[in-house]
């Protein structure tokens, strides 16, 4: 089945600095690759998703890339403000199948003043 | 939300008895999987279903099991809890097909403690 790393565990950034969140998976078949947002005692939310026939994908201040060659993928957070303190989560598919996702282990983002 | 709702949200239980874990859908999706989160681990999937008494195991189905008797319900089962099953556990679905993966939308969780 798929498997996914996500590093690192925690990030802590200085607000207005970049943050990076890199993912890699094991499937060269997964086509399909979402980030999602937990602020604490919320929900996992989707945040951005990339799809394997794309390398790069924008919205406002988060992007996320794909290299499909090295199976990884990355978020990337500009300009971070302290509503981007939360734990994020990277995902990608089980091959063949309908949405069944294999989730990274999570990385918590501090945004500190 | 996506209209899912999960019932209840917080149960603590002892060990050794069964739970049920509700989660409701007002959208008629295909799709629903139970996940159950826990520190240093993610979301780990625990059982999904393709529709009404279609489901199967994920990766840690082991103590659990899933009925969907209707396309809006979709129920997991601890048959005997243990404290290794004290976790958050979140029901979701998906509008993808399955040829086209798409986002899962979760519901608000089930925070489940075994004493």
């Amino acid at each position: 089945g798929e498997n996914v790393e996500q590093h690192p565990s925690t990030l802590s950034v200085q607000e207005g600095d970049s943050a990076v969140i890199k993912c890699t998976y094991s499937d060269s078949a997964s086509n399909y690759f979402p980030w999602y947002k937990q602020e604490l005692g919320k929900r996992p939310q989707l945040i951005i998703d990339i799809r394997s026939n794309v390398g790069e994908k924008k919205d406002q201040r988060i992007a996320v890339t794909l290299n499909k060659t090295a199976k990884h993928f990355s978020l990337h957070i500009t300009e971070t403000q302290p509503e981007d303190s939360a734990v994020y989560f990277c995902a990608a598919p089980r091959p063949g199948t309908a949405s069944k996702l294999t989730f990274g282990t999570g990385t918590r983002l501090q945004v500190t003043l | 939300d996506a209209g899912i709702t999960q019932s209840p949200r917080h149960k603590v239980t002892e060990t050794g008895t069964p739970v049920t874990l509700r989660c409701h859908q007002t959208e008629n999706h295909r799709y629903m999987y139970w996940y159950r989160q826990d520190p240093g681990h993610g979301l780990r999937l625990i059982h999904y279903s393709y529709g009404v008494k279609d489901t199967d195991k994920g990766e840690v189905s082991d103590g659990y099991s899933v009925s969907r008797s209707k396309t809006e319900d979709f129920l997991l089962t601890l048959e005997s809890a243990t404290s290794s099953q004290t976790s958050v556990y979140f029901c979701a679905i998906s509008v993808g097909t399955a040829d086209m993966n798409t986002e899962a939308f979760f519901g608000q969780g089930t925070r489940l403690t075994v004493v």
